[in-house]
């Protein structure tokens, strides 16, 4: 059974980056045919994919923060990250890591790690 | 991208009620490839369908999903205690995938 789990500073200055890292376990990150994603949701407020990658190091973000999302993979620790610059409040969010399928749907989540940005 | 709307916001009814959710998209979902996540209080989504109809994995049958092209419905038959919860809809036919707004089920 997969299981996911997020780690990373829960306070971020604005300007500053947040980085966040998925440590998987139960299946390596190195499998064909899935996807490593991060999803975002605001207080009180709806899901927001982020993007994803897969094993061969093929991303794909969401065009809203394009410029400032950064996912990458770490194979060796079978681990995920997220890296989103220049935060500002707006960045304030309980953020996920999942695994999709090919297909896309997302199978298997992380239990979410609350990111305040505050100076 | 597409927009899902999610609708109702908020749905009020009694445990044994059966519960008919809305998820309309903006334009055609490709392949049907929408899909419904409930999610409690302080924990991550969990999915429930896929593919608009595919029950995932564990997910009891009185669960269901229908709909194609631009409207979808999630239906829960005989409304158990843990059903009462937020429920979202997906679609991933189209990059970026997109999510809707939710829609709250609670106890009337």
């Amino acid at each position: 059974q997969v299981q996911l789990l997020e780690s990373g500073p829960g306070l971020v200055k604005p300007s500053q980056t947040l980085s966040l890292t998925c440590t998987v376990s139960g299946a390596s990150i190195n499998s064909d045919g899935y996807y490593w994603s991060w999803i975002r949701q605001h207080p009180d407020k709806g899901l927001e994919w982020i993007g994803h990658i897969q094993n061969s190091g093929s991303t794909y973000y969401v065009p809203s923060l394009r410029s400032r999302v950064t996912i990458s993979v770490d194979a060796s620790n079978n681990q995920f990250s997220l890296s989103l610059d220049s935060v500002t409040a707006a960045d304030t969010a309980l953020y996920f890591c999942a695994r999709a399928t090919f297909e896309q749907q997302l199978t298997d989540w992380g239990q979410g790690t609350l990111v305040t940005v505050s100076s | 991208e597409i927009v899902l709307t999610q609708s109702p916001g908020t749905l009020s009814l009694s445990p044994g009620d059966r519960a008919s959710l809305s998820c309309r998209a903006s334009q055609g979902v490709n392949n049907n490839y929408l899909a419904w996540y409930q999610q409690k209080p302080g924990q991550a989504p969990r999915l429930l369908i896929y593919g608009a109809s595919s029950r995932a994995t564990g997910i009891p049958d009185r669960f269901s999903g229908s709909g194609s092209g631009t409207d979808f419905t999630l239906t829960i038959n005989r409304l158990e205690p843990e059903d009462f919860a937020v429920y979202h809809c997906q679609q991933y036919g189209t990059s970026p995938s997109t999510f809707g707004g939710g829609t709250k089920v609670e106890v009337k």
